[in-house]
């Protein structure tokens, strides 16, 4: 099986610019969940997706927003980008429902805002 | 209240040794899951180990061992014969089983393997 994939895995922007991340799960899990990792704050949990909804949400600004397909494609979106919104941001998946299933994780995009 | 506590923010480690990375946990739901990841230099998340909150034996995968003590909430990593290839960050994780979907990391802790 294909892991999960995550593409660009690089970015440069510049503030104010938007960005869009894409994100393709494992075949068959239908969660897909959103992190953004930076040496200061460690790994934060954005959101997670599931069957096309919106199922738990971080405490991060409106700016951050994502939207699942019904293939399971998962794609993040960041409005009027901030100079701290340079991070690692990861992809997850899993399987559907049960709590015993662990997060595969994407290689990550790594966005460079400047 | 912190979910997961990693308080080892670094640890270094003899090639061939043992080392032990501590992860505490706080919930008040009995259905949890406990897992354990390694992200090297790369930045990609490898998942090593997971303890179900019902298991009766303490799991383990080749080398990872987690050493669950459920009264106590804690949940150690145990990598027996460190190999430097081992030398990466380590996050503890859980997962509620109400809130089945949300992962919570700990801060991590930076392992060094020395030849």
């Amino acid at each position: 099986k294909a892991g999960v994939t995550q593409t660009p895995r690089y970015l440069i922007k510049t503030r104010g610019q938007q960005v869009t991340l894409s994100c393709s799960p494992i075949s068959g899990h239908r969660s897909v969940s959103w992190y953004q990792q930076t040496p200061g704050q460690g790994l934060q949990f954005l959101f997670e997706y599931f069957s096309e909804t919106q199922r738990n949400k971080g405490n991060f600004p409106g700016r951050f927003s994502g939207r699942q397909f019904s293939n399971s494609r998962s794609e993040m979106n960041v409005s009027t980008l901030e100079l701290g919104d340079s991070a690692l941001y990861l992809c997850a998946s899993s399987a559907p429902g049960l709590f015993y299933y662990e997060q595969y994780f994407g290689p990550g995009t790594r966005l460079t805002v400047t | 209240a912190q979910k997961i506590t990693q308080t080892q923010p670094g640890m270094f480690v003899q090639e061939k040794e043992a080392v032990t990375l501590d992860c505490t946990y706080d919930t008040s739901d009995p259905s949890y899951g406990l897992f354990w990841y390694k992200q090297p230099s790369s930045g990609e998340m490898i998942f090593l180990i997971y303890q179900g909150s019902y298991d009766q034996q303490n799991a383990t995968e080749g080398r990872y061992s987690l050493n669950f003590q459920k009264a106590r909430k804690s949940a150690n990593l145990v990598i027996s014969a460190s190999q430097l290839g081992d030398s990466a960050m380590y996050f503890c994780a859980m997962r509620e089983g109400y809130n089945f979907n949300k992962f919570y990391f700990g801060s991590g802790t930076k392992l060094n393997v020395k030849p």
